[in-house]
C-alpha cells in the first residue's frame, strides 16, 4: 500500500536561517507532489506541485522552493526563513490525470522565532 | 478563477442536532467537489466526493449547480465528528482549490 512520510515533525528556526523539509512517497510511481502551507485562519494554501522528476510549479511567489530531485521524494526549501513561513506544512500525493482525490503527509510545524 | 468559499470558521453543535456545514465556490466549468475532513492528530483525509453520492459516516452533500453549493450535512452530529472540514474543488489544471475550512465541535 502507498504511504507518504514527512520530516521533521516539528522544527524551529531563527529569522534568516534556511529550511529543508523532505517528503517520500512509498508504493506508487509517478505521483504528483504537491506542498501546502496550512495557517490558522487561513486554510489550505497550495505552494508547488510537482508531475514528475524536476518539474516544478509555484502556485504563490516567495521565499521558498521546492525540488524533485527523485520520483517519490519532494523538498520543501529557503534560503532565508522570515517570521511569516510559520505554520504547518503538508505534502501531498495523488495519482495520475484524473485521479484527484490526494493523500496528505503527517504534516512539519514549522515555528521561525 | 477558481474559488471556495467556507463561511463559518467555527460551528458549534450539541451531540444529537443536525449539522450543515456551507460551502461555496466560483467556477466557469463544471466542478468536481470533495470534502476533506481533519481530525485531532491524524491526516488530512478525503471525506466524500460528489461525483460518489455517496453517504459517508452519516454524512452527505449535494452539489447545487444553481446556488453554486456544495453543504455537508448530517442529520444527528456525533462528538467524534468534531474536526476541521475542508470544502475542495477541481478545476482549471486538474488542481485542487480548498476553502477556508471549517472547525466543527459537537458538545455533548
Amino acid at each position: 500500500s502507498q504511504t507518504i512520510h514527512q520530516w521533521p515533525a516539528t522544527l524551529v528556526q531563527p529569522v534568516g536561517s534556511p529550511l529543508s523539509l523532505e517528503c517520500t512517497v512509498e508504493g506508487t510511481s509517478n505521483p504528483n507532489l504537491y506542498w501546502y502551507r496550512q495557517a490558522a485562519g487561513r486554510g489550505l494554501q497550495l505552494l508547488f506541485y510537482s508531475v514528475g522528476i524536476g518539474q516544478i510549479s509555484s502556485e504563490v511567489p516567495q521565499n521558498l522552493s521546492a525540488s524533485r530531485p527523485q520520483d517519490r521524494q519532494f523538498i520543501l526549501s529557503s534560503k532565508k526563513l522570515l517570521l511569516s513561513d510559520s505554520g504547518f506544512y503538508l505534502c501531498a500525493w495523488s495519482g495520475g490525470t484524473g485521479a484527484y482525490e490526494q493523500y496528505f503527509g503527517p504534516g512539519t510545524r514549522l515555528t521561525v522565532t | 478563477a477558481q474559488r471556495v468559499t467556507q463561511p463559518e470558521k467555527l460551528l458549534s453543535v450539541f451531540k444529537g442536532a443536525p449539522v450543515e456545514l456551507k460551502c461555496n465556490y466560483s467556477y466557469s466549468g463544471s466542478p468536481e467537489l470533495f470534502w476533506y475532513v481533519q481530525y485531532s492528530r491524524q491526516r488530512l483525509q478525503l471525506l466524500l466526493r460528489h461525483i460518489s453520492r455517496e453517504s459517508i459516516k452519516g454524512f452527505t452533500a449535494d452539489l447545487n449547480k444553481g446556488e453554486t453549493s456544495f453543504h455537508l450535512k448530517k442529520p444527528f452530529a456525533q462528538e467524534e465528528d468534531s474536526a476541521m472540514y475542508y470544502c475542495a474543488l477541481v478545476g482549471a489544471g486538474n488542481m485542487l482549490t480548498f476553502g477556508g475550512g471549517t472547525r466543527l465541535m459537537v458538545k455533548p
